[in-house]
């Protein structure tokens, strides 16, 4: 099946730094790549989606500026957290939607801000 | 906007247990409905999926979920569970036709006892 990358898989970071997740469609393109962020106990909320060669969709609520979405190429997505604070502290996860619209899960990126 | 709840929060089974997890969503028009697995340290996976058609679909390791259209409802079942089905279990919405995005439940942890 479709395989779906996802990098670093956890990082540690000092509050007021940026940091960068990268999320990769790795055997298929995809135009479209969804960013979620999963808290404990909790279901995925979905960020906002990442368009191929144009700017993202970000959900209700969720600041543009400060979680950056870059979508370079057919097979790459990137997450950049600006500024982080200890809030931001959370499982960030990337997917790419297959043929039959079902989605092909990243392993997740782990985010600790200190 | 649709919405899926999963009311079962966290199940306790032993093994060759019968195994019925629900799930309801709120939406009035046609929608595809999923099935996702996340096994301890893995990522999310597709356990099953409904778009057209009978509304019993099977999916991999022996599960099934039965779509009810007039309860707005796909459960998803399985007649004897392993150990090794020990996972979250979510739910997932896609309005059908549109967006690709998709609505996740809170999921539900499922713990079988040897």
């Amino acid at each position: 099946g479709a395989v779906v990358s996802q990098h670093p898989s956890r990082v540690i970071c000092k509050s007021g730094t940026s940091v960068k997740i990268e999320c990769r469609s790795l055997d298929f393109q995809a135009t479209t790549m969804f960013w979620y962020r999963q808290f404990p106990k909790q279901s995925l909320m979905l960020m906002a989606t990442s368009n191929e060669g144009s700017k993202a969709t970000y959900e209700q609520g969720v600041e543009k500026d400060k979680f950056l979405i870059n979508h370079a190429s057919l097979t790459l997505s990137t997450l950049t957290v600006t500024s982080a604070h200890p809030e931001d502290s959370s499982f960030y996860i990337c997917s790419a939607p297959g043929p039959a619209y079902e989605q092909y899960f990243g392993p997740g990126t782990r985010l600790t801000v200190t | 906007a649709q919405s899926v709840s999963q009311h079962n929060h966290h199940v306790i089974l032993s093994e060759a247990a019968s195994l019925e997890l629900g799930c309801n969503y709120s939406y009035g028009g046609t929608v595809n409905l999923f099935w996702y697995v996340q096994y301890p340290g893995q990522h999310l996976q597709l356990l099953l999926k409904y778009f057209s058609g009978d509304p019993l679909v099977k999916g991999i390791k022996g599960f099934e979920a039965e779509f009810i259209k007039s309860k707005f409802s796909f459960n998803l079942r399985k007649p004897s569970v392993q150990w090794s089905d020990t996972a979250e279990y979510f739910c997932a919405v896609r309005v059908s036709g549109g967006y690709q995005k998709v609505t996740f439940g809170t999921g539900t942890k499922l713990q079988v006892i040897p």
